[in-house]
Order: structure tokens, then sequence, then C-alpha cells
């Protein structure tokens, strides 16, 4: 059984660029949920995504967006980055009407 | 606003001691989660709570549940220093689409 990955592992960019961050589920999972953690903090709940469609949604501007895939894997876009996206980004996949979630190692982003 | 909010948000305790973190809410939700990060490294689920006054165990760990108090304990038992690492406890809205972390409590254990 696959478990949960990431890709990139680390990543930098310039304010003002366009990122994308890759997941893929762990076999069988059919729900994806990405966070945002800062250096320090608890994570923060951005979207999450279910039959590929957006099914809850976080505190987070509409210049953050996603994808899901029929294979379950999803994407996270984040346009015109900030200094302030710089942050651990995290994607969690769970199966539908069980409530653990396993975590990806997770991408470090920073934006310069 | 919902909040989650832990406490200690820093601990550091002897091996062999007990103690307890606290985790407070304000959703009414019946689920309640707790996670365990290592420096550096991504989350582990250590305990889902689905109602109130559960109660699970996991070798030197304790988590219980009263959802009268919004409040969750999780309890350390005789501590030793793998146990070291930040604990995160979470609740969802009610429907699991969506999630709230608290702030984390950073435990070092110490011989």
């Amino acid at each position: 059984e696959t478990g949960v990955t990431q890709s990139p592992t680390h990543l930098i960019k310039t304010r003002g660029q366009q990122v994308t961050l890759r997941c893929s589920s762990q076999s069988g999972h059919n729900t994806v949920s990405w966070y945002q953690q800062a250096l320090g903090q608890g994570p923060q709940f951005i979207f999450q995504y279910y039959r590929e469609e957006e099914n809850g949604r976080g505190n987070f501007p509409p210049r953050f967006s996603g994808l899901q895939f029929p294979n379950y894997s999803s994407e996270l876009n984040v346009n015109a980055l900030e200094l302030d996206d710089s942050a651990l980004y995290l994607c969690a996949s769970s199966l539908r009407g069980q409530e653990t979630q396993y975590f990806g190692p997770g991408t470090r982003l920073l934006v310069l | 606003e919902l909040k989650v909010e832990q406490n200690p948000l820093f601990l550091s305790m002897q091996e062999g001691k007990n103690y307890t973190i606290y985790c407070n809410y304000s959703t009414t939700s019946d689920r309640l989660y707790w996670y365990r990060q290592d420096p550096g490294k991504s989350l582990e689920s250590l305990f889902v709570l689905l109602s109130n006054g559960a109660v699970k165990q996991e070798g030197r760990l304790m988590a219980s549940l009263d959802t009268k108090a919004r409040l969750s304990t999780l309890h350390i038992t005789a501590a030793v220093h793998d146990l070291s690492a930040t604990y995160f406890c979470a609740v969802d809205d009610g429907t699991g689409n969506q999630f709230y972390f608290g702030t984390g409590t950073s435990l070092t254990v110490i011989p």
C-alpha cells in the first residue's frame, strides 16, 4: 500500500510568481485536503476535494485553487505569490466516511 | 469565529513523569483529532475521538473527549524521550468538510 506522496519537496519562488504543488493520495482514498503550515504554527485548512469537486474551504483567498483528478491525485495552485505564502504545504488523504486523515511529507515553499 | 486552543504551548517534563495537555474548542462538532509532528516532519494521526466520553489509549498516551465542556485531554504517562514532539488537536465542522487545528504543544522530555 502506497502512502501519501507530495512533490516537489522544496521550492523557491519569487513574489508574484505562480506555483503548482502535487499530491498523490493513499491507495483507495477518495478525499484530499490541503493545509498551509507556517513556521511554529498549526496547520491551516485551505480546502478539501471529493470526487473532483471542492467540498469545503478555509479562509484563503481565491488565488489559492485546486484540482482533483479521476485517480484522486490533486494539485494546489497559488497565483500571485506573496512573501507570507512561505510555509510547509501538506496534503492529507482519507476515505469518505472514515475520519482518519493520512498526511504526506509536505512541500516547503519559500517566497523571496 | 471557531477557535481551538491548546495549553500549555510548551512543556518540558522529566522522564517518568505524568502530564496532561488540554484542548479547548468552540465548535459544536463531536469529532476531535490528535496528531503528532516531529521536527521537520509531517503529521501522524494518533487518535480520533468521535463521541462524548470517548477514551482511547495507545502506549503511554491516552486521549479523552468531553463534548459538553468542549474539552479534550491528552494524558502522558511515565514520559520517555521518544515522546518529544509537537502535539496538535483538531476538530472538524461537524461534516468532515473543514478542519481546524490548535496551535500545538511542543513537548520535550528530558532525562
